[in-house]
């Protein structure tokens, strides 16, 4: 399930199963985007990323869906194994610019 | 992917001191840097972006004195936190890209945990 507030909000998932995680982004003219992974105490990790031509990407058991329309992304994990537990975020980066906008996070947790 | 390495991972320093962290892409060479402070649970802000031989441009709200940026080559990057406080304790990561123009990932350092005391 999900929780919100002061902390991250969680999803759990069962091992094996699939995991979709969300994400809002702030600004429609951004052109590029990208989904990381952090373990704790770690910095994060590039997982996959999208252009702003493009709704769909592929990548080994991940898949980043773009909806321009409602400022959407998301990250789907196929089979999702213990060592995908971590915060995942999205950035965004805005046209123009080469800064990256980190969302809010989500923190993974897979049950055995 | 590339490789950048930041250091040190960890840093504990006394209130009124500063503390340098250092960031270097080891395997390209890095046209822009950035730094990001993360609180606990929280998402990572981002800080300032250096580009190799100009001054940083800093986001709103982060002073520019405190927090002293150095891009002096394109495989260093400096963050100098000045007269550091206990609020300045926090989880400091940069991240370079190489490449001009065009959609280029950026990689992340590891993170430096500094703790004032």
């Amino acid at each position: 399930g999900e929780s919100v507030g002061l902390h991250l909000p969680t999803l759990s998932v069962q091992e094996g199963d699939n995991s979709i995680i969300n994400c809002a982004y702030s600004n429609s003219a951004s052109d590029y985007f990208i989904w990381y992974k952090q373990e704790s105490g770690k910095g994060p990790q590039f997982i996959i990323d999208i252009r702003s031509n493009m709704d769909k990407r592929q990548g080994q058991r991940v898949t980043v869906l773009l909806n321009k329309t409602v400022k959407h992304l998301s990250l789907q994990i196929a089979a999702t194994q213990p060592g995908d537990s971590a915060v995942y975020f999205c950035a965004e980066r805005g046209p123009g610019t080469y800064k990256y906008i980190f969302g809010t996070g989500t923190r993974l947790k897979v049950l055995a | 992917g590339a490789v950048v390495s930041q250091h040190p991972s960890r840093v504990i320093c006394k209130s009124g001191t500063s503390v340098k962290i250092e960031c270097r892409s080891l395997d390209f060479q890095a046209t822009t840097m950035f730094w990001y402070r993360q609180f606990p649970k929280q998402s990572l802000m981002l800080m300032a972006t250096s580009n190799e031989g100009s001054k940083a441009t800093y986001e709103q709200g982060v002073e520019k004195d405190k927090f002293l940026i150095n891009h002096a080559s394109l495989t260093l990057s400096t963050l100098t936190v000045t007269s550091a406080h206990p609020e300045d304790s926090s989880f400091y990561i940069c991240s370079a890209r190489g490449g001009a123009g065009g959609n280029t990932e950026a990689f992340f350092g590891q993170g430096t945990r500094l703790t004032v005391v």
